[in-house]
Formats: C-alpha cells, structure tokens, sequence
C-alpha cells in the first residue's frame, strides 16, 4: 500500500488566493482527520471524519475553512481566502477505525502551506 | 477529554536507554494510551499504545503507572534515528480523535 497520499507537498500563494488540500486515504479505512503544525502551535487536529461524515470540526479555526470528503477515499481541505497566519504543515491522516480506543492513524507527509 | 504533558525537551547518549515521561491525569477508565513519534520533515508515525498492563513491541516499550495518570515510553538503546519529537496521547473507544501532547524533542548524542 502506497500509504496515505497528500498533495501538493509544498504550496505557495499569495494573500485572498483559495487554496485546496488533497488527500487520500489507505484503502480500507474510514476514518480520516486533518491537522496543522505550527512552531507555536504543535500539532493540531482541525477536523475528522468518519464514513464521509464530518464527526467533530471544533477544530477548524474560521469560516474560511472547509472539509470535505466526496468519496470513500479522498478528502480535501480548502482555505478562502488564505491569509499569511494560515501558513503551516498540514497533515491528514487515515485510520482503519476497527475498535475505538486501539485505532492507529497512518499519516501522510504533509502540505507545506506558505502565504505571502 | 484527556490533557496530557510532556517534558518538552531531552537529551540522550547513543546506545543508553531513554524514559520519556508523559501525564495524563485526567485520563477515564477506557482510554487508550498512544504514543507517536514525529522525525524532521515527515508525517507523525505510531509507535506504541496500551490501556492497563505494559505493551512491548519491535520499538519501545510503554509502562503505564498503576493508578494510569502517567506513562513512560522507553527506548531501550537509543540510535541517532530516534531523534525525533515524541507525542503521547489518549484516545477513547466513545471518539475518534487523539488527543496529542506538545511533545518531547528527543535529541540523540553520539
């Protein structure tokens, strides 16, 4: 298995630009969950969901931010407008969601996000 | 949901063993206890979970503390790859989200 699959790996736009996040799943799971990185921040999870199903978007800091998972397999998360605060590593991450409290997450090696 | 805390940094030699603490004293009774490990420049990797009893696998071992509001990861002989951030977090049968520390940076000396 390829693993968790993001693109693209490094991104760079400018201010008020929309930008759209790829993911995709290991095939099987149906559970998936973004998250973002900061220096100041660490790891925070945004969203997750779970059988296509947004299940917690506590996360995700404004109006700006959208989830969605249009399939079984694939997820994208999309910024409008960006703005320079928004730049970060964001990682989505899948998960087999057979038993709860045992679940593994298998994450993808992230989106450098760069806003001028 | 479960706050846990972590050392932010360590420093360990090459080949010694390495105990990176982590708390969680607000864990409930049927969370599970996760640890990841993050390298430079890659995606969070799992390492290691338990509930109750200590769990050993090819890559660490977990000890969690009788009453579970503590654990300890331990490296058993640290290698120059295991430098990375160390994550613990809690994770519960009723959600479907970890609950991830700030983490350790374990830094691995020759």
């Amino acid at each position: 298995d390829a693993g968790v699959i993001q693109s693209p790996r490094h991104e760079v736009t400018e201010m008020g630009q929309e930008v759209t996040l790829r993911c995709k799943l290991i095939s099987g799971h149906n559970s998936l969950f973004w998250y973002r990185q900061t220096m100041m921040r660490g790891l925070e999870l945004l969203i997750y969901f779970n059988n296509n199903v947004p299940i917690d978007d506590s996360g995700m800091p404004e109006d700006r931010f959208s989830a969605k998972m249009p399939n079984a397999s694939f997820s994208t998360l999309k910024i409008q407008p960006s703005e320079p605060r928004d730049s970060a590593v964001y990682f989505c991450a899948s998960s087999p969601r057979t038993s709860g409290g045992t679940d593994t997450q298998y994450f993808g090696p992230g989106t450098r996000l760069t806003v001028l | 949901d479960a706050k846990t805390t972590q050392p932010n940094s360590m420093e360990s030699n090459e080949e010694e063993p390495v105990h990176l603490p982590c708390n969680h004293s607000t864990i409930s009774g049927t969370d599970y206890i996760h640890w990841y490990r993050q390298l430079p420049s890659q995606g969070p990797e799992y390492v290691i979970h338990g509930l109750t009893s200590n769990v050993n696998n090819r890559m660490a071992s977990l000890a969690i503390a009788e009453d579970r509001k503590s654990s300890t990861l331990i490296l058993h002989r640290a290698t120059l790859r295991d430098a990375a951030v160390y994550y613990c977090g809690t994770l519960g049968g009723s959600q479907g989200n970890l609950i991830f520390g700030k983490g350790t940076k374990l830094s691995v000396k020759p």
